[in-house]
């Protein structure tokens, strides 16, 4: 099945302590991105990659981190985690014809 | 640039009657433009897609929406509302590398 796997599902951590969400996708997608999704904003993009070892900046990047060191692996960093960064965050994939597929969703909250 | 914005952040419908969720749009150029959905712990799922070759867009689910260029809107609607389209719907525009979310409408179903 076509899916994009985010884990965990829910997070509870405290501020500064690093955090890693992973992403994985299996359908071969070369464009992959995080958003953060904040009641009232809709979705924000937080980065997006272009291919393996390409990454740029979304409109909300401050905070975090990214790496693409595979095609199927986008994993989102959290180095030193802040109250503000509590929110829900999704996980994208997609190639050039396709709409994106979209993860399950983490919710994090930094105390 | 492109924007988008979604009208009304709640919509209530009795089931069978019609439903109605309104996005307008500015771009500078001839936009792309998708209705996605959300359900409740769930990510984002496409319902339709407008890339310029008709206007009025059929989707998944029995959901259609209309390109008007005039208006720079771009409608999502349905002729008979069931339970199970209680959701949240985000009107997005843009490409897959540069999407841009409406703030999202959250459908309620009246039985």
């Amino acid at each position: 099945e076509a899916q994009v796997t985010q884990n965990p599902r829910y997070l509870i951590t405290v501020t500064g302590k690093k955090l890693t969400v992973t992403c994985s996708q299996n359908m071969n997608h070369e464009y992959m991105s995080w958003y953060r999704q904040d009641p009232g904003l809709g979705l924000r993009q937080i980065y997006y990659s272009m291919n393996v070892e390409v990454t740029d900046k979304g409109d909300v990047p401050e905070g975090y981190k990214v790496s693409r060191k595979e095609k199927r692996n986008f994993p989102l960093i959290l180095e030193s985690p802040s109250p503000n960064q509590t929110s829900l965050y999704f996980c994208a994939s997609s190639d050039p014809i396709s709409p994106l597929h979209f993860g399950n969703g983490t919710r994090l909250t930094v105390t | 640039a492109q924007s988008v914005t979604q009208l009304d952040s709640h919509v209530s419908v009795s089931e069978g009657t019609p439903v109605l969720l309104r996005c307008n749009y500015s771009s500078s150029y001839s936009p792309s433009l998708f209705w996605y959905v959300q359900h409740p712990n769930k990510g984002l799922q496409l319902l339709l897609k407008y890339t310029s070759a008709a206007t009025l867009v059929k989707g998944i689910n029995g959901f259609e929406a209309e390109f008007k260029k005039s208006e720079t809107s771009f409608h999502l609607t349905k002729p008979s509302a069931h339970m199970s389209d209680a959701a949240e719907y985000f009107c997005v525009g843009g490409g897959n590398e540069k999407l841009t979310f409406g703030t999202g409408t959250r459908l309620t179903i009246i039985p």
